[in-house]
């Protein structure tokens, strides 16, 4: 089984900075990776997939880089509507998901 | 605009059954495999069970083998997931999705309903 580490556990941060979340494999899974944005009460979202293809509709805020093991969710500057948690996801050894990363207000 | 729409989740005691169906509308329910992802109250996600766009393949996680089976009705646009044999560790809110590559599934996850609650007690 593949094992997603996001880290860090929590960020916190202010509107308008720049979010970055990492999410590591433990062995690689090629570009095979998608990152879900959840909001309490809600469904997950699909931003990113294939590491780096932005889901229609998913501002262009959102970037999502890396191949192999490492890989990065970064949110160039943060909207109030940004603050969730964060999943990466792959697809290259059966489906496994990442603990997440709670993106908080600081 | 995608809906999909869980039911079936209940209390249910260990060793029990149940079975959760998704109603979809809003798109072309025969062009797409669909998938059933689950979440412990609390903690992450995990996914549960695949099956194609005809129904004639399916794919279940390790966890859930020969306990739960996966089906589907095109007729009714609707999802099923048969839960036998349950433990307290299948608690959890239990979303179906869609698989965002059609027919031709690729185990990314592009709609989601919003979850049907299974809560596994003596």
């Amino acid at each position: 089984e593949v094992v997603l580490t996001q880290s860090p556990a929590t960020l916190s941060l202010s509107p308008g900075e720049r979010a970055t979340l990492s999410c590591r494999a433990s062995q690689s899974v090629r570009s095979h990776l998608a990152w879900y944005q959840q909001k309490p009460a809600q469904a997950p979202r699909l931003l990113i997939y294939d590491a780096l293809n932005r889901t229609t509709g998913v501002p262009a805020r959102f970037r999502g880089s890396g191949s192999g093991t490492d890989f990065t969710l970064t949110i160039s500057s943060l909207e109030p509507e940004d603050f969730a948690v964060y999943y990466c996801q792959q697809r290259s050894n059966w489906i496994t998901f990442g603990q997440g990363t709670r993106l908080e207000i600081k | 605009e995608v809906h999909l729409v869980e039911s079936g989740g209940v209390v249910a005691q260990p060793g029990g059954s149940l079975r959760l169906s998704c109603a979809a509308s809003g798109f072309i329910f025969d062009d797409y495999a669909m998938h059933w992802v689950r979440q412990a109250p609390g903690k992450g996600l995990e996914w549960v069970c695949l099956i194609s766009w005809d129904g004639g393949t399916s794919y279940c996680a390790d966890s859930v083998k020969g306990r739960f089976t996966i089906s589907r009705d095109n007729s009714k646009k609707s999802l099923y997931l048969q839960m036998n044999s349950l433990r307290v560790e299948d608690s959890g809110l239990y979303y179906c999705a869609r698989d965002r590559a059609g027919s031709e599934w690729e185990y990314y996850f592009d709609s989601w309903g919003q979850g049907t609650l299974v809560t596994v007690s003596s």
